[in-house]
């Protein structure tokens, strides 16, 4: 059974950086791309970017370009969600899904069950 | 960047009634790479369609899925209580961000 299992919620300070996780199981995880996806508190899906684990390629969109970074250990199957200094706008839901394939094109079959982020001072 | 923008906002309804909902895109979707995803309150959005019409694994054919080029419908046929929720469009097929619509809530009315 594929399953994608996020690490718990963090309440961090403006400021302090932070790194979640998204452990893949049940598949190949090294083959099929991953994605995050923002969900700001009572409002809809933003796409950030989407990492190919076999060889860490990334594609970032550009709203998020430059705040965040995506990464992957394949030998431990996970994904990584980073920010260097965290703001109160990054207060949100985070989730990771998978493309069904090598093929970034495709929409997203699993999903992980999202980590709520709250940045307060 | 494709915008979608999804309309209504809301859509409210009595279970067993017909749900219609729309999504435009600001430009043309290549191949048809456009999906629909239903998301219930605490929950990780769920894969519905793909393809513009395709079900996933598991989705009931009360649900389908039509259009082409920059306009695509999601339809339920008749709603079950289960299928109150928020429904979202999403385009894979352009350069990133592969965007989402905004979003519509199907309520009970």
């Amino acid at each position: 059974e594929v399953q994608l299992a996020q690490s718990g919620a963090e309440v961090k300070k403006p400021g302090e950086s932070l790194k979640i996780s998204c452990k893949g199981s049940g598949y190949s995880f090294t083959n099929y791309w991953i994605g995050w996806v923002r969900q700001m508190p009572g409002k809809g899906l933003e796409w950030m970017g989407i990492i190919y684990p076999g060889d860490s390629d990334t594609r970032y969109s550009p709203s998020f370009r430059g705040q965040i970074t995506m990464s992957a250990d394949k030998s431990i199957s996970t994904a990584y969600l980073q920010w260097n200094s965290l703001k109160a706008s990054d207060t949100a839901i985070y989730y990771c899904a998978r493309h069904p394939s090598g093929f970034d094109r495709s929409p997203f079959d699993y999903w992980g069950q999202g980590t709520l982020v709250t940045v307060s001072p | 960047e494709i915008v979608l923008t999804q309309s209504p906002g809301t859509l409210s309804l009595s279970p067993g009634e017909r749900a219609t909902l729309s999504c435009r895109a600001s430009q043309s979707v290549s191949s048809n790479y456009l999906a629909w995803y239903q998301q219930k309150p605490g929950q990780a959005p769920r894969l519905l369609i793909f393809g513009a019409s395709t079900r996933a694994t598991g989705v009931p054919d009360r649900f389908s899925g039509t259009g082409s080029g920059t306009d695509f419908t999601l339809t339920i046929s008749r709603l079950e209580p289960e299928d109150f929720a928020v429904y979202y469009c999403q385009q894979y097929g352009s350069s990133p961000p592969r965007t989402f619509g905004q979003g519509t809530k199907v309520e009970i009315k």
